[in-house]
């Protein structure tokens, strides 16, 4: 079935650092691929999406790109900020759900 | 106006009790959906309905019981709680329903089992 294997946490960085967090999936057919983020004590939301292959998503200065050569979905940030300090999950979307990596804790600080 | 709300927001309670949570989206959406994330943080779907119909039922306890009164609510009642039942319970839903849309994520009901 369909998975998704994300980098193991937790991840500090300073203030202004690259960013990679990376993500690998195994999946039938062509899922579409997501980050979502979780900041303390609210729900996820939805950071950028790719729905094909070669597809960039970006967001908030954040980017990743749909590799199916490598099946891989890595998220970067070339300069982060104290308040991307959250949960950030990989998720492959395809036969009707969601199946989620199993998250990567990022903290920054100042 | 929120766009997927759940109640309670907490719920704390001995086991071998009943407990209801319950969602409701106001974008019109067709799919709605129930995760349960671990202490781990760790995000697992547990069922999906669209327009009211059961769509996937993954492998839960059948003691966890979704509810589709309409399109707009998804409800979850559980029976004979188990310490294992605690986790956060977060309501999601799709305008899509295959999977490869958007999720809109509700803000999570903490379920805590003593």
């Amino acid at each position: 079935g369909n998975s998704v294997t994300q980098m193991e946490g937790p991840v500090t960085l300073s203030e202004e650092a690259f960013l990679t967090i990376n993500c690998t999936y195994t999946a039938t057919g062509y899922p579409s691929l997501f980050w979502y983020v979780q900041y303390p004590g609210e729900g996820l939301q939805l950071l950028l999406k790719a729905t094909k292959a070669d597809d960039k998503g970006s967001n908030k200065g954040f980017e990743a790109t749909y590799r199916k050569e490598t099946t891989s979905f890595h998220l970067e940030k070339g300069s982060v900020q104290v308040s991307d300090s959250a949960v950030y999950f990989c998720a492959l979307g395809g036969a009707q759900k969601l199946v989620f990596g199993q998250g990567t804790r990022l903290t920054i600080n100042p | 106006d929120t766009a997927v709300s759940q109640t309670p927001k907490y719920l704390v309670t001995q086991m071998g009790n009943d407990k209801s949570i319950k969602c409701e989206q106001n974008l019109g959406h067709d799919t709605m959906y129930w995760y349960k994330q671990d202490s781990k943080k760790f995000l697992k779907i547990m069922f999906s309905y669209n327009n009211k119909e059961l769509i996937i039922n993954e492998t839960v306890p059948n003691r966890f019981s979704p509810k589709s009164p309409d399109k707009a609510h998804l409800n979850l009642h559980i029976n004979s709680l188990e310490l294992g039942d605690s986790a956060v319970y977060f309501c999601a839903s799709s305008q899509e329903g295959q999977g490869r849309g958007e999720q809109y994520f509700g803000p999570g009901t903490r379920l805590t089992v003593t």
